[in-house]
């Protein structure tokens, strides 16, 4: 039993460039979400999806996308990246409404 | 919306002793309380939760504790241990997600 798998673990972009962070899950469940935690920081919700083919913004969502087509993945797109999407992204997935979050070990991203 | 007030933001402790981590919310409709652990270089892990029906809740070496009418929660470690270092954060419910506080960085000194 895998739990969340985030792939890259590390990645730098250029300025402008565009990357998808990868985000799966094995354990079946609906929720999945994805956030961001700078340096010292706590985390900030950027989507959420609770189901296949339902997604809906976070607090921080300009900058990116998501997609949702299995229950098993939810990929988070960068479009023209920046500095300030330096940060490391985290994938977490969940039973549903009011349950614990199973995190993903993380993906560190520099954009220079 | 939610709001996630944590205090303190760090907190050093000899090794032996206890340490208490606590958080306010704002929205009276939250009703599930999580705690997680995140280590250097690493996700964050969930430790103990607790929900709205429940004002106390043990698991070895750490506890929860809740009072819905004042809108806050704790965690408390006794016996605390090197690898008790650690960044924790606290969460509250609200409707599909959870609002996190701005995390506890503790330091166990041996």
């Amino acid at each position: 039993n895998a739990g969340v798998t985030q792939t890259p673990k590390f990645r730098i972009l250029k300025i402008g460039q565009s990357m998808t962070l990868q985000c799966a899950q094995d354990m079946n469940h609906n929720y999945m979400y994805w956030y961001r935690q700078d340096p010292g920081m706590g985390l900030k919700l950027i989507y959420y999806s609770v189901g296949a083919g339902i997604t809906d913004k976070g607090e921080v969502p300009n900058g990116y996308n998501v997609s949702r087509s299995t229950t098993e993945d939810f990929p988070l797109r960068l479009e023209l990246a920046a500095p300030s999407q330096t940060s490391v992204y985290f994938c977490a997935s969940s039973t549903g409404q009011n349950y614990g979050y199973t995190f993903g070990s993380g993906t560190r991203l520099t954009v220079v | 919306g939610e709001n996630v007030e944590q205090h303190p933001s760090t907190l050093s402790v000899q090794e032996g002793d206890s340490a208490v981590i606590k958080c306010t919310y704002s929205d009276s409709a939250s009703n599930y309380f999580p705690w997680y652990k995140q280590e250097l270089g690493k996700g964050p892990q969930l430790i103990i939760d607790i929900r709205s029906n429940v004002g106390e809740k043990k698991d070895q070496r750490i506890a929860v504790t809740l009072n819905k009418t004042a809108k806050h929660f704790s965690l408390h470690i006794t016996e605390t241990q090197p690898e008790d270092s650690a960044v924790y954060f606290c969460a509250a419910s609200r409707e599909d997600k959870l609002v996190f506080g701005a995390g506890t960085i503790l330091r166990v000194k041996s």
